[in-house]
């Protein structure tokens, strides 16, 4: 069964630092998610990884993967106030695009 | 992106009643998935509904309880039968856009069940 585990669970921030968020899983994956939800809002998606090495930045978020590892981070950059949200990591263990969701992080960024 | 619209966006229900949530895509889609997000936690995966077939659901979950329709590429439902408070969620449909190989979500349903 496949198991997906982000931490840490809850973060909160000042505006200006860095930080990363992990998302491991425990098994074989072809395809690894990142997902941002604002309260009571539905799933925004924010990267799809397809490959070991992948990388993909948008504006202060950088995502990458390492499948050997079973790894993938989400990088956050001099972080802002508009970035607080949940953020969701999903992987696709099997054929058939079936996604395991981590528990995800909430972020809040403190001016 | 497929643009994906639910209806209801929210619903009240008593008790051992059954409700109808319905996914509408704005273009083909080979399949389509429906998923719960009980309130504070993460989404889980109920089933994967394809069309002309039947949907395979997820460990834990019945057809009796979730039936699930789709009967063209464009559209879906999803029934929570003989519901419970313990079914008040926020169900979302999502599709997967085979091209970019990006999964999108629905608006979602609020279900609160009394």
């Amino acid at each position: 069964e496949l198991k997906v585990e982000q931490n840490p669970l809850f973060l909160s921030m000042q505006e200006g630092k860095n930080y990363t968020i992990y998302c491991n899983y425990s098994t074989t994956s072809d395809r690894l998610y990142w997902y941002r939800q604002d309260p009571g809002k539905s799933l925004e998606s924010l990267f799809v990884l397809l490959s070991n090495g992948a990388v993909k930045q948008e504006g202060r978020l950088m995502a990458s993967l390492d499948t050997k590892a079973r790894l993938s981070t989400l990088h956050i950059t001099a972080a802002v106030h508009d970035l607080s949200a949940t953020y969701f990591c999903a992987v696709d263990g099997t054929s058939g695009s079936r996604l395991t969701f981590g528990e995800g992080t909430q972020l809040t960024v403190n001016p | 992106s497929a643009v994906i619209s639910q209806k209801p966006s929210r619903d009240i229900c008593q008790r051992g009643t059954s409700l109808t949530i319905q996914c509408q895509v704005d273009s083909q889609v080979t399949m389509m998935f429906w998923y719960r997000q009980q309130p504070g936690q993460s989404l889980t995966l109920i089933a994967t509904a394809n069309q002309g077939s039947e949907a395979t659901y997820e460990s834990g979950f019945v057809i009796d309880k979730f039936p699930i329709s789709r009967p063209n590429l464009t559209f879906s439902t999803l029934t929570v039968s003989n519901m419970s408070p313990e079914d008040s969620s926020i169900y979302l449909c999502s599709v997967e856009d085979l091209r970019i190989y990006e999964q999108f979500f629905g608006p979602g349903t609020r279900l609160t069940v009394l």
